[in-house]
Order: C-alpha cells, then sequence, then structure tokens
C-alpha cells in the first residue's frame, strides 16, 4: 500500500508570492492533518481534515488555508509569503475519524524555502 | 487549548545506559498521550502510545509512564543503541475531534 504522498518535495519561492502544497494520503483514510516543522518549535499543528471538513484549524494567520477533496486529498495554499514560513510542512493522515484511535502517518514533507 | 511542553531540548548518552524525555501537558480533559520518532531526514513515525486510563506501558526497549495528577508523561528508553538516535517528540490530544498537539521534541544522541 502506498504510504501518504506529498508533491512538491522542494520549492523556493520569494516574498509575497503564494504556494500551494498537495497531499495525497494512504487509500481509505480520510482524515489529513497538516503541520508546520521548524528547528526549534517542532511539529506546529495547521488544520485537520474529514471528509472534506475542516474540524480543526491551529494558531496561524490567515494567509494560511486548506481544503480536502472527495478522494480525501489535500492541499494547503500560504498567500503573501513571509521569510518566516520557511519551513517543512508535513502532512498526516489517518484511517480513523478519532484522534485516540489511530495512528498518524505522516509524508515525507515539502521543504519551502522563502528567500 | 493544549499546549505540551517538552524537555530536555537535546540528550547525549553513552550507548547501553538510560535515556528519559519528560513532557508537560496543560488541558486536563487530555487522555492520548504518543511519542513519535524523526530520524534524521525522515518522516515521523509512532513508536509507543498511552492513554489516561494506563499509567504505565511497555513495548521491549521503551516505556511511557503517565502522572494524569501532575499533567506529566515521559518516555523511557533503556540499553541504549546508536540507531535510537533521533528527534522525539511527545504529543497530547482530547481524543475525539481535537487535534495532536507536538511538543517541541528532543534530540537524542547515542555515543558508542
Amino acid at each position: 500500500k502506498a504510504g501518504v504522498t506529498q508533491t512538491p518535495r522542494y520549492l523556493i519561492k520569494t516574498r509575497g508570492q503564494q504556494v500551494t502544497l498537495s497531499c495525497s494520503p494512504i487509500s481509505g483514510h480520510r482524515s489529513v492533518s497538516w503541520y508546520q516543522q521548524t528547528p526549534g518549535q517542532g511539529l506546529q499543528f495547521l488544520f485537520e481534515y474529514f471528509s472534506e471538513t475542516q474540524r480543526n484549524k491551529g494558531n496561524f494567520p490567515g494567509r494560511f488555508s486548506g481544503r480536502q477533496f472527495s478522494n480525501s486529498r489535500s492541499e494547503m495554499n500560504v498567500s503573501t509569503l513571509e521569510l518566516g514560513d520557511s519551513a517543512l510542512y508535513l502532512c498526516a493522515s489517518s484511517l480513523s475519524a478519532s484522534v485516540d484511535t489511530g495512528e498518524l502517518f505522516f509524508g515525507e514533507g515539502s521543504r519551502l524555502t522563502v528567500l | 487549548g493544549e499546549n505540551v511542553e517538552q524537555h530536555p531540548s537535546t540528550l547525549s548518552v553513552q550507548e547501553g545506559d538510560s535515556a528519559v524525555i519528560k513532557c508537560t501537558y496543560s488541558d486536563s480533559a487530555s487522555n492520548y498521550f504518543p511519542w513519535y520518532k524523526q530520524e534524521l531526514g525522515k518522516r515521523p513515525q509512532l513508536i509507543i502510545d498511552i492513554r489516561s486510563n494506563v499509567g504505565e506501558k511497555k513495548d521491549q526497549r521503551i516505556a511511557v509512564t503517565l502522572n494524569k495528577t501532575a499533567k506529566h508523561f515521559s518516555l523511557h528508553i533503556t540499553e541504549t543503541q546508536p540507531e535510537d538516535s533521533a528527534v522525539y517528540f511527545c504529543a497530547a490530544s482530547g481524543g475525539g475531534n481535537t487535534p495532536l498537539v507536538f511538543g517541541k521534541g528532543t534530540r537524542l544522541s547515542v555515543i558508542a
């Protein structure tokens, strides 16, 4: 069974641009979560989707948005990029609708560099 | 919302020694506490988890303990090996629809 796939793996943008990252969960998984990973800050929760509905949103500005499609694939978008948005963006999928009954399976991440 | 503090941020141990990583959480409603391991350049993977109705759980050389009264939980690795070198993340959640909130991670180095 294929794992969680994230594209693109690496990208470089300049300040003010926008970026869209894609995540394909494991087949059958309907829950998709996004995390931002930076050195020293660990994994910061961005948002979580289940069956096309955003169930939770982390403490990030409105420039960060996301969506989930009917096939469970998810995208996140960051508009008006800032230098501080440089990070590894990790997507994770889960078979379970509930956090405490299903392991999170992470993708390899999309490394975004903002110049 | 939930806040998870993790200590230490870095930890070096000699091969064969034990390693302990500690986490505290703020939301008394949290009831699920997993630990993820991220090797260099790889994705985080679940290594062990514990629920609030259990005080301790073991899996070979790793164990996790939970003190709900004090709102803290710990990861214990015994007989450490070089392949245990990684960043370890603790996390907490209230279950159901609440998200998994992670600590900032502990970089463990096992010196041969």
